[in-house]
């Protein structure tokens, strides 16, 4: 178990269908990140939150939308996804400040998105 | 050019060998560095930082040579629990940078 808890862990969902991935973690961290992992690619960064502040967004289509009401939690809620869409979604935290991120990032076990 | 590239294997090594790759960065701003591993379907867990003079953790020794702008993981007397993808992350600018990663086997 790691200090950062995702759930589902695996998630069957349509092309219509709404759903939301949550992420949450323990460490007392300030930062907090979704990254995409497709196969055979390498990890993308979707969005990065910090200090409860989106600072980022890597021209993430709209059917993915984030939400972070509190520095411990993460949701990335998710509609009219395409089958392309379809990977293993990682949430992250880390440590934000100085050299603050020479302790890396923690990941969460990842939750499998499968879009038919 | 990929701002981080590594040689995606697979490595295909005995146990008990001692195995090394190199992961290249193309900017020279670039930081900070790290080896994570990950093993299959599962999240990349922080293998260790890289410093400039070198470092080691047991089996495991990294380097960071900023003049030809690449670091370096070496694993001695390979177990077969070392079997996994190896992830070279570069910050740059607090911009945090994937490699594809590099496939490790230990063979029995």
């Amino acid at each position: 178990e790691t200090g950062v808890t995702q759930t589902p862990r695996h998630l069957v969902m349509g092309m219509t269908n709404k759903k939301s991935l949550k992420c949450e973690q323990h460490l007392g961290h300030n930062a907090m990140y979704w990254y995409k992992q497709s196969a055979k690619k390498p990890l993308e960064l979707m969005f990065v939150y910090s200090l409860e502040e989106r600072v980022e967004n890597n021209s993430v289509p709209s059917r993915f939308s984030p939400e972070c009401p509190n520095s411990s939690h993460l949701f990335l809620h998710l509609h009219t996804l395409q089958p392309e869409d379809s990977a293993l979604y990682l949430c992250a935290s880390s440590q934000e400040g100085g050299q603050s991120f020479n302790y890396g990032y923690t990941f969460g076990s990842g939750t499998r998105l499968t879009v038919v | 050019r990929k701002e981080v590239e590594q040689d995606p294997g697979p490595f295909n090594v005995p146990e008990g060998a001692t195995v090394a790759f190199n992961c290249t960065y193309s900017n020279s701003a670039s930081q900070s560095f790290f080896w994570y591993r990950q093993d299959c379907r599962k999240e990349p867990k922080l293998l260790m930082s890289v410093y400039s003079s070198g470092n080691e953790d047991g089996r495991f020794t990294a380097q960071l040579n900023r003049a030809s702008q690449y670091i370096s993981l070496l694993i001695r007397d390979s177990k077969l629990s070392d079997s996994a993808t190896y992830l070279c992350v570069v910050n740059r600018d607090d911009k945090i940078i994937f490699g594809k990663g590099t496939r490790l086997h230990i063979l029995p």
